[in-house]
């Protein structure tokens, strides 16, 4: 069935660097990826997203990369907060309609 | 424009009983999909509702079912509760049904905390 893999599990940074989290997927047939920000007792919130006829989509800080060759797709956080510290999660659209395959998640935590 | 409703917000149930939740979609949405999010398993898809039609289901076992009301309004029911049925269950709205519509940008509801004793 399909899947989406995502690495790491948890990610550590300093306050100002970058952080980058990857996806793998499985279904050639997705078209669309988005990535859901998180934060603790709170619902998952749409970020980012990026569909398969763009290689790249940036806003603000936050930007997404799609390689359909080989099924990757990246999310980086340029100039990390505080604020930035929540679960990650990339997702795919798959099997048609509005299904969406989730990754298991990246806890970010963004330290001072 | 108010968000996606979901309630109740917390429910308590003991093993064996049959619980029922309920989510209201954002105005106009007609798209609404279930996921049920546990600490070991992350977010699994349960089924996804489109004009009152299963569009998509997940690999849940027969006693999580669903349904659509023609207000697009989705309820979700869970039989003969287990103790692994614990979890946040999230529930999605959409404006579009197909991928290929620009609108398929999904809005979670703040989910329904289910606790199995």
């Amino acid at each position: 069935g399909e899947n989406v893999e995502q690495h790491p599990s948890t990610l550590s940074v300093q306050e100002g660097d970058s952080a980058v989290i990857k996806c793998t997927y499985s279904d050639s047939a997705s078209n669309y990826f988005p990535w859901y920000k998180q934060e603790l007792g709170k619902r998952p919130q749409l970020i980012i997203d990026i569909r398969s006829n763009v290689g790249e989509k940036k806003d603000q800080r936050i930007a997404v990369t799609l390689n359909k060759t080989a099924k990757h797709f990246s999310l980086h956080i340029t100039e990390t907060q505080p604020e930035d510290s929540a679960v990650y999660f990339c997702a795919a659209l798959t099997g048609g309609g509005n299904k969406l395959t989730f990754g298991t998640g990246t806890q970010l935590k963004v330290e001072l | 424009k108010a968000g996606v409703t979901q309630t109740p917000r917390y429910l308590i149930k003991t093993r064996g009983q049959q619980v029922t939740l309920s989510c209201s979609p954002i105005s106009g949405h007609r798209s609404v999909s279930w996921y049920q999010q546990t600490p070991g398993q992350g977010l699994q898809f349960l089924f996804e509702y489109f004009s009152e039609t299963q569009r998509n289901k997940g690999n849940f076992p027969g006693r999580f079912s669903g349904r659509q009301f023609s207000n697009s309004r989705s309820e979700m029911n869970v039989s003969t509760l287990e103790l692994g049925d614990s979890a946040l269950y999230l529930c999605a709205s959409s404006l579009s049904a197909q991928p290929s519509h620009l609108n398929t940008e999904a809005f979670f509801g703040q989910g329904t905390r289910l606790t199995v004793v």
